[in-house]
């Protein structure tokens, strides 16, 4: 069976400091890896990855992925309240003409000034 | 049989128009949702829709509207096509209503706007 694998369940830092969140995989297919930020509302799109090594960026957050180990992380720097949300990954493991997204249970990430 | 099907798989049309884009899945699921995939292949959520409550992407413009006629579909309204709205658009649905499991997808809708 498919599995996304997300760590921690949960993170409370405070501003300033760096976190790394983690997410593993095993899946049959894999075609790409998805981040996610979700607060309130739907889940906003942060990076897709495709390729292991190549860092992607987008200001002060990071993430890059390893199809060898199966894994990627996200790294945020320099944290902000407003970063606190749930962070998701997921895998595009269809393999075919359609995609099919697993999902992980995400991590809680509380940001405290 | 087909698990989550979108019509018309092409739709080409001007600027200005209104379109539809239909999407039904036939797993029973409780939460359905459309995704748009820009020119650098990049898959972002767009809405997300159970019986209960429709979460909508706030980056998404108002001209963007989903209709529900019932569980099993969950229709695209886009009005006043602007060039910007090329793009394929994918129909998703899940089991469950909080969405963070396994998501099958349709094959997608390619828009052209002239």
């Amino acid at each position: 069976e498919d599995k996304v694998v997300q760590s921690p369940l949960s993170l409370v830092v405070h501003e300033g400091d760096t976190v790394t969140l983690n997410c593993s995989y095993e899946v049959t297919n894999f075609r790409s890896l998805l981040w996610y930020k979700q607060e309130k509302k739907a889940p906003t799109f942060l990076f897709m990855l495709t390729s292991s090594g190549i860092e992607k960026k987008s200001g002060r957050l990071s993430s890059i992925l390893d199809k060898k180990e199966l894994f990627s992380i996200l790294n945020i720097t320099a944290t902000q309240t407003g970063d606190s949300a749930v962070y998701l990954c997921a895998v595009d493991d269809s393999g075919g003409s359609n995609y099919k997204l697993t999902f992980g249970k995400g991590t809680l990430l509380t940001v405290n000034p | 049989d087909t698990a989550v099907s979108q019509t018309p798989k092409y739709l080409v049309t001007q600027m200005g128009n209104d379109k539809s884009i239909k999407c039904e899945q036939n797993l029973g699921h409780d939460t359905m949702y459309w995704y748009k995939q820009d020119s650098k292949k990049f898959l972002k959520i767009m809405f997300s829709y159970n019986n209960k409550e429709l979460i909508i992407n706030e980056t998404v413009p108002n001209r963007f509207s989903p209709k529900s006629p019932d569980k099993a579909h969950l229709n695209l309204h886009i009005n006043s096509l602007e060039l910007g709205d090329s793009a394929v658009y994918f129909c998703a649905s899940s089991p469950e209503a909080g969405g963070t499991d396994t998501q099958y997808f349709g094959p997608g809708t390619r828009l052209t706007v002239l």
